[in-house]
C-alpha cells in the first residue's frame, strides 16, 4: 500500500531535549515535506526536499532541522526543542503530478 | 501565509442534504485541492483541480474553480454522518517548491 508513515504518533518530552520525527514513503517521490498544524492557524510548511541531498527552508523553519540522504526518508530534527513548538506535524509526499499523500501525523507536546 | 480562504468556517446539515464549502485565493496558482482531516488525525486528498479546469467530480463531490474569481467551491451530495470532519483547500503555485498553502479549514457537522 501506497503511503507515508511517521514515527512517532504521540511524544511528549520535555524542553531542550533533541528529538527526531520519522517520515518514510514508499512511492518513490522525489519531493517530501513537513508541515505543522495549529489552532486558528492552519498548516504551515516547516521544510521541503525536492530530492536526496535537496532540501530548503519553507514558511516556518526556525527552531528545525531536515535532512534527506535517501529518497525515501524524510526526518525532522529538533535540536533543542521549545513549548512554542508543541503542534501536530504531517510529513508529506508528491508525485510529479503535484498529488500530495500525508502521514498520520505526530503529535508532540513540549514541557 | 495563508492562502486559501474558506467559508463559512463552520457548517451544520441534516444528513441528506447537500454542503457547500467555498475557497478564496489571492495569487495565482497551478492547481486547487481540497482535504478532508477527521478530528486531529491525518489529511485525506479529496480531488484535485487544474487551473485549466472548470469543474471537477468524483463521487459525491464536485469541485468548480474560478480563476477569474480566484474561487472554488466544493459540493458534498447526499450528505452522510461520516462526512463530519474538517475540510481545507489548499493550493499550488508556480515554482520549484509547489508548496501546498492551506486555509483554516470548514468544519463540517452532519446531524445523523
Amino acid at each position: 500500500e501506497a503511503q507515508v508513515t511517521q514515527n512517532p504518533r504521540y511524544l511528549i518530552t520535555v524542553t531542550g531535549k533533541k528529538l527526531t520525527v520519522t517520515c518514510s514513503q514508499n512511492m518513490n517521490h522525489e519531493y517530501m515535506s513537513w508541515y505543522r498544524q495549529d489552532p486558528g492557524l492552519g498548516l504551515r510548511q516547516i521544510y521541503y526536499s525536492m530530492n536526496v541531498e535537496v532540501t530548503d527552508k519553507g514558511d516556518v523553519p526556525e527552531g528545525y532541522k531536515v535532512s534527506r540522504k535517501e529518497k525515501r526518508n524524510f526526518p525532522l530534527i529538533l535540536e533543542s526543542p521549545s513549548p512554542n513548538q508543541t503542534s501536530l506535524y504531517f510529513c508529506a509526499s508528491r508525485d510529479s503530478v503535484n498529488g500530495y499523500t500525508f502521514g498520520s501525523g505526530t503529535r508532540l507536546t513540549v514541557v | 501565509s495563508q492562502q486559501g480562504e474558506e467559508d463559512p468556517q463552520a457548517l451544520s446539515i441534516q444528513e441528506g442534504e447537500n454542503a457547500t464549502m467555498n475557497c478564496s485565493y489571492k495569487t495565482s496558482i497551478n492547481n486547487l485541492q481540497w482535504y478532508r482531516q477527521n478530528s486531529g488525525r491525518g489529511l485525506v486528498h479529496l480531488i484535485l483541480i487544474r487551473s485549466n479546469e472548470r469543474e471537477k467530480h468524483s463521487g459525491r463531490l464536485r469541485v468548480t474553480l474560478d480563476t477569474s474569481k480566484k474561487s472554488s467551491s466544493l459540493l458534498i451530495t447526499a450528505s452522510r454522518a461520516a462526512d463530519t470532519a474538517s475540510y481545507f483547500c489548499a493550493t499550488v503555485g508556480g515554482g520549484a517548491n509547489s508548496k501546498l498553502t492551506f486555509g483554516k479549514g470548514i468544519t463540517l457537522s452532519v446531524r445523523p
